[in-house]
């Protein structure tokens, strides 16, 4: 079956540090990537997204790039705020059937000033 | 545009009384639904998911159920509540096919005591 893995949280970061959460997947066929972000006491909302190999996804800073030939999509910002503290989540959508999404378990994010 | 909307945001309830949560979507039509619930610190499991109306498939044996009344309308429900029912739980809806993500609502935090 399809799965997703991600780096073990959580990590701590100052304020302005380079930040990268890996993920890596295993899936049939051609999945679409995603990264989504939860905010304490909030639902996840999409951060940015690829659908196909060598797909690069940015959004606020942040960037993945799909790489299939690693099978990975991590997550990558140059510099980090206070704000950005949140949970992570790397999730995949493989084609056909009902748009099931398979997430990663999600990794803590604390930036400190 | 299209939102979602998940009542009530927390909920406090005692062991053995019954459950019922919904979620409204706006702004979409015929859109795949989802009910996820999410364990303190731990990732999202899939409960339910439906792609219509009255269309109802389950992931995991539970003591909680799912009904989808009207096209846009998602109910999760329970006819007695267990300690172990305690968590965040996640409506999401999604339109289109698989690179397409999901979209999720703000959660409802239940605390069965």
């Amino acid at each position: 079956g399809n799965s997703v893995t991600q780096m073990e949280g959580p990590v701590t970061l100052s304020e302005e540090a380079f930040l990268t959460i890996n993920c890596t997947y295993t899936a049939t066929g051609y999945p679409s990537l995603f990264w989504y972000v939860q905010y304490p006491g909030e639902g996840l909302q999409l951060l940015l997204k690829a659908t196909k190999a060598d797909d690069k996804g940015s959004n606020k800073g942040f960037e993945a790039t799909y790489r299939k030939e690693t099978t990975s999509f991590h997550l990558e910002k140059g510099s980090v705020q206070v704000s950005d503290s949140a949970v992570y989540f790397c999730a995949l959508s493989a084609p056909g059937g009902y748009q099931k999404v398979t997430f990663g378990t999600g990794t803590k994010l604390q930036v400190i000033p | 545009s299209q939102t979602i909307h998940q009542w009530p945001a927390t909920l406090v309830q005692p062991v053995g009384s019954p459950l019922s949560l919904e979620c409204t979507v706006e702004g979409t039509s015929n859109p795949n639904l989802y009910w996820y619930r999410q364990a303190a610190g731990r990732g999202l499991q899939l409960l339910f998911y439906s792609v219509g109306i009255g269309q109802i498939s389950s992931e995991v044996p539970q003591n909680l159920s799912a009904s989808r009344p009207q096209d846009r309308q998602f109910i999760l429900s329970s006819k007695k509540l267990l300690l172990s029912d305690s968590g965040f739980y996640l409506c999401a809806w999604s339109v289109g096919s698989s690179n397409q993500p999901q979209h999720f609502g703000d959660g409802t935090r239940l605390s069965i005591l």
